[in-house]
């Protein structure tokens, strides 16, 4: 089993819908969980850390069910710029180091 | 403030050649990191540096060596460059989050 799963997508929206996906760890004790937006031959670029109690940045909102194992982020209001692949993140316990999941791309389409 | 910088953008090799992927960043972090990404893969880590003059191997590094030359620069070498190192390669610096360099295309024919 991969340490960080994500549904690849695509997801194709309308301007103006929202959008949820998630991402699975198997790692019971990791602590430290991001979302990163990744353009198309681009770099990575961090959008969010994600926080036990959940938390918004704007449009976006990211949620952790430990319980679960599994985070989330939702993009309300969608614009066609979010169009792009977001990759999850998370460390390994006591380790520093992250593990990324292979992306979900997500289109907005006018 | 460039943060992250990677050099070269793009190269072609032949198979057998060897090459050295630069990386060196200014926002003072010990860690660095390199990772290959390939389609539907996600990020793959190489090799890692905890601080200057340690390095790590990753979940990759097969056919890869490191060299943390200093605190500020990280390289990639690859000996003997074969095809399935076509990659696109990414070099980061920071711990939790991570901060990326805009990459090196590379392909090996």
């Amino acid at each position: 089993r991969k340490e960080v799963e994500q549904d690849p997508g695509p997801f194709n929206v309308p301007e103006g819908a929202t959008v949820a996906f998630n991402c699975t760890y198997s790692n019971s004790a990791s602590q430290s969980f991001f979302w990163y937006r990744q353009d198309c031959r681009k770099e990575p670029k961090l959008l969010m850390s994600v926080y036990s109690s959940g938390n918004e940045d704007g449009r976006f909102t990211a949620q952790l069910n430990r319980a679960s194992q599994y985070i989330s982020l939702l993009i309300r209001d969608s614009k066609l710029s979010d169009s792009a692949t977001y990759l999850c993140a998370v460390n390994g316990g006591n380790d520093y180091k992250l593990s990324f999941g292979a992306g979900t791309t997500v289109t907005v389409r006018a | 403030n460039a943060g992250v910088t990677q050099t070269p953008k793009f190269q072609v090799l032949k198979t057998g050649q060897s090459m050295t992927l630069q990386c060196a960043q200014d926002m003072n972090h010990n860690s660095m990191y390199w990772y290959r990404q390939d389609p539907g893969m996600g990020l793959r880590l190489i090799y890692y540096s905890a601080s200057e003059g340690t390095t790590d191997k990753g979940e990759v590094p097969n056919g890869y060596n490191v060299s943390r030359l200093n605190k500020r620069e990280f390289s990639l070498r690859l000996e003997s460059a074969a095809p399935s190192q076509t990659s696109v390669y990414f070099c980061a610096t920071g711990i939790q989050p991570q901060h990326f360099g805009d990459g090196t295309r590379l392909s090996i024919l």
